[in-house]
């Protein structure tokens, strides 16, 4: 069966700082890879997805940026962290087979930024 | 301006009672749409889809009913229990491929059954 693995669970970190979050997807291959974030308040958002390695699509311009080294492996990342990027952000994947493929969710990481 | 709306942000429900959860969209063009559900400090779970070519789904206690002439779809927990109490987000996409996964999430609403 298919896993998903997203660390870590919680990060607490200082404005300017440097963020890497990493998702990794076991028991399929080829799979879309999503980032999406839920700020405070707000629904979930789509930050980045790709359909295949080095392929990254960005869907909200921000301070943030996606690498996808790996066939099944998806890293956030952030040169200089802002207040404004506190949130949940989830990693997701799924595998398009015609019809409707829902997204999995992973168990997310709480980002706080001080 | 938010495309999917839950405008219920909460609702409680006596369990073995009938729960509703209802959502409204603005975009003509969405071709499917999912109900997730979400328990703290967890991702959300896939709970059920429907395509916008059919009006109604069933997966065991979940059925979905959409309305497409009213852009309205709704979510029937039937008999609810106390572990459905969670957040339940409703999706609408209207992609293809990997597209398909820019999913667009209302705010969601927080269930609570009450043995």
């Amino acid at each position: 069966s298919q896993t998903i693995h997203q660390w870590p669970a919680t990060l607490v970190q200082p404005v300017g700082s440097p963020l890497s979050l990493e998702c990794t997807v076991e028991g399929t291959s080829n799979p879309n890879l999503y980032w999406y974030r839920q700020a405070a308040g707000r629904g979930l958002q789509l930050l980045f997805y790709s359909v295949g390695i080095g392929q990254i699509s960005s869907e909200v311009p921000q301070n943030l940026s996606a690498s996808r080294p790996q066939d099944r492996q998806f890293i956030l990342s952030s040169k200089k962290l802002l207040l404004s990027d506190s949130g949940f952000y989830l990693c997701a994947w799924s595998v398009y087979q015609g019809g409707i493929s829902p997204l999995h969710f992973g168990n997310g990481t709480r980002l706080t930024v001080t | 301006d938010q495309q999917v709306k839950q405008n219920s942000p909460s609702l409680s429900v006596q369990e073995g009672r009938i729960s509703i959860l209802n959502c409204d969209y603005t975009n003509s063009m969405f071709d499917y749409f999912l109900w997730y559900k979400k328990y703290p400090a967890e991702g959300p779970t896939f709970l059920i889809s429907i395509s916008s070519i059919k009006d109604k789904n069933e997966d065991g206690r979940f059925t979905v009913f959409l309305n497409k002439s009213a852009k309205h779809l709704s979510l029937h927990i039937v008999p609810s229990q106390p572990g459905d109490s969670a957040v339940y987000f409703c999706a609408a996409s209207g992609g293809y491929g990997g597209s398909q996964g820019n999913l667009i999430f209302g705010k969601g609403t927080k269930l609570s059954v009450k043995p």
